[in-house]
């Protein structure tokens, strides 16, 4: 199983961008990398997911270098409401593997 | 769609005791997967199901644990006898193939 570094925490302001990166270097060529966010007393949720170069939705960015040994979720102009635990996951999503670690995680604390 | 079900969402009980936990995922998912979570190991993966058959469940910490899913509706993770150190919280996730995890509200179990 490809596993994650992440830092363990993040502090940022209202309006900022904020970057998390993380690392996976020991990631195989079927994984896949996707981001959750989770709030407390709540399940995950998908944030994003991607392979390779840069992936953006309506609430995130995910870049990935050509190496894809690491990857970086980006969040544009955060809120209050950003405040959370953010995951890393490496895995693959055939019919034959299917099992995602989740690693410690990233607590981002938005204040004003 | 009401997302994936759990139940109950907070359980406390008394050490030796039987404990089940029951999931409904979504429907049209064919892969089902419960998670434990504590401050201590973060969130672990114990078993996941795709089809209704077990494929890995090398995550489950010993033989007081076991996990069932007798229809594509309803899933059971159950703790016999139950020990303090298992309390956390248990997640159901369920997903279509190839695509994102959704996670249930979770079940606070608390064991004294």
């Amino acid at each position: 199983l490809a596993k994650t570094t992440q830092p363990i925490s993040m502090d940022s302001y209202e309006g900022q961008e904020v970057n998390i990166t993380c690392s996976h270097n020991n990631i195989a060529t079927n994984d896949y990398i996707t981001w959750y966010q989770q709030f407390p007393s709540q399940g995950p949720r998908f944030i994003i997911q991607g392979y390779k170069t840069k992936v953006t939705n309506e609430v995130a960015s995910l870049f990935i270098p050509a190496d894809r040994k690491s990857s970086t979720l980006s969040l544009p102009r955060v809120s209050l409401s950003d405040t959370a635990v953010y995951y890393c996951l490496v895995g693959e999503f055939t019919g034959g593997g299917n099992k995602l670690t989740f690693g410690t995680g990233t607590q981002l604390k938005v204040e004003l | 769609d009401a997302g994936v079900i759990q139940s109950p969402r907070h359980e406390v009980t008394e050490m030796g005791q039987e404990v089940t936990l029951r999931c409904k995922p979504i429907s049209g998912h064919d892969y089902l997967f419960w998670y434990r979570q504590t401050m201590m190991r973060g969130l672990e993966l114990l078993i996941y199901f795709n089809n209704n058959v077990p494929i890995d469940d090398s995550g489950m910490p010993e033989d007081r644990f076991s996990a069932k899913m007798p229809n594509a509706s309803f899933s059971t993770l159950k703790i016999q006898p139950s020990e303090p150190r298992d309390s956390a919280v248990y997640f159901c996730a369920s997903r279509s193939s190839g695509d994102k995890q959704f996670f249930g509200p979770g079940t606070r179990l608390t064991v004294l």
